[in-house]
């Protein structure tokens, strides 16, 4: 039963470099979220979808793209890495999107850029 | 606009303490209501939920939290803490379609 998967664990990139998180679930779910959590911020939405070929910005979209071909994944792009996007990503995913769904997080990705 | 406020940032306590984390948010409509705790090196679990009826919630490992609408606020707590409870809690509100999380309260057990 792995849940919400994400790869990698660790990461640390020069500026202006470029790389994708990986998200996978297995658990069907048709809501798949980014969020980005700094110290004293807690987690602020980056980007969402709702289902396959559905994405849409959240709170603190810049600097980020995804896409969501399948169900089952939702990568997250940084074209261009810039310091201020060091931070730890966690993806998250629920049944539905909606007031009633709970999230389930992965183990999060601690991103370093230098 | 929406917000979650979580007043302490870091608590530190002796085993056996009773601990209540205060939330409160900004909300204008109905909310659901969410506790989620990160133990040192994972991910975020679900503690507790409120969606309606008993305003007292209770969730995993002994933890309760109230429902205070006339106040806004959704306090996390637990009569007598253990020293595995140390680990960052987010209080968390969804309103609409999104949640919405608390910076956090980082609680440290001494044991």
């Amino acid at each position: 039963n792995a849940g919400v998967t994400q790869t990698p664990k660790f990461q640390v990139l020069k500026t202006g470099q470029s790389m994708t998180l990986q998200c996978a679930q297995d658990m069907n779910h048709e809501y798949m979220s980014w969020y980005r959590q700094d110290p004293g911020m807690g987690l602020r939405l980056i980007h969402y979808s709702v289902g396959a070929g559905i994405t849409d910005q959240g709170e603190v979209p810049n600097g980020y793209n995804v896409s969501r071909s399948t169900t089952e994944d939702f990568p997250l792009r940084l074209l261009s890495a810039a310091p201020s996007q060091t931070s730890v990503y966690f993806c998250a995913s629920s049944y539905k999107r909606g007031q009633w769904a709970p999230l389930h997080f992965g183990n999060g990705t601690r991103l370093t850029v230098t | 606009a929406q917000s979650v406020s979580q007043h302490n940032h870091h608590v530190i306590l002796s085993e056996a303490a009773s601990l209540e984390l205060g939330c409160n948010y900004s909300y204008g409509g109905t909310v659901n209501l969410f506790w989620y705790v990160q133990y040192p090196g994972q991910h975020l679990q679900l503690l507790l939920k409120y969606f309606s009826g008993d305003p007292l919630v209770k969730g995993i490992k002994g933890f309760e939290a109230e429902f205070i609408k006339s106040k806004f606020s959704f306090n996390l707590r637990k009569p007598s803490v253990q020293w595995s409870d140390t680990a960052e809690y987010f209080c968390a509100v969804n309103g609409g379609n999104d949640m919405r999380f608390g910076a956090g309260t980082r609680l440290t057990v001494k044991p």
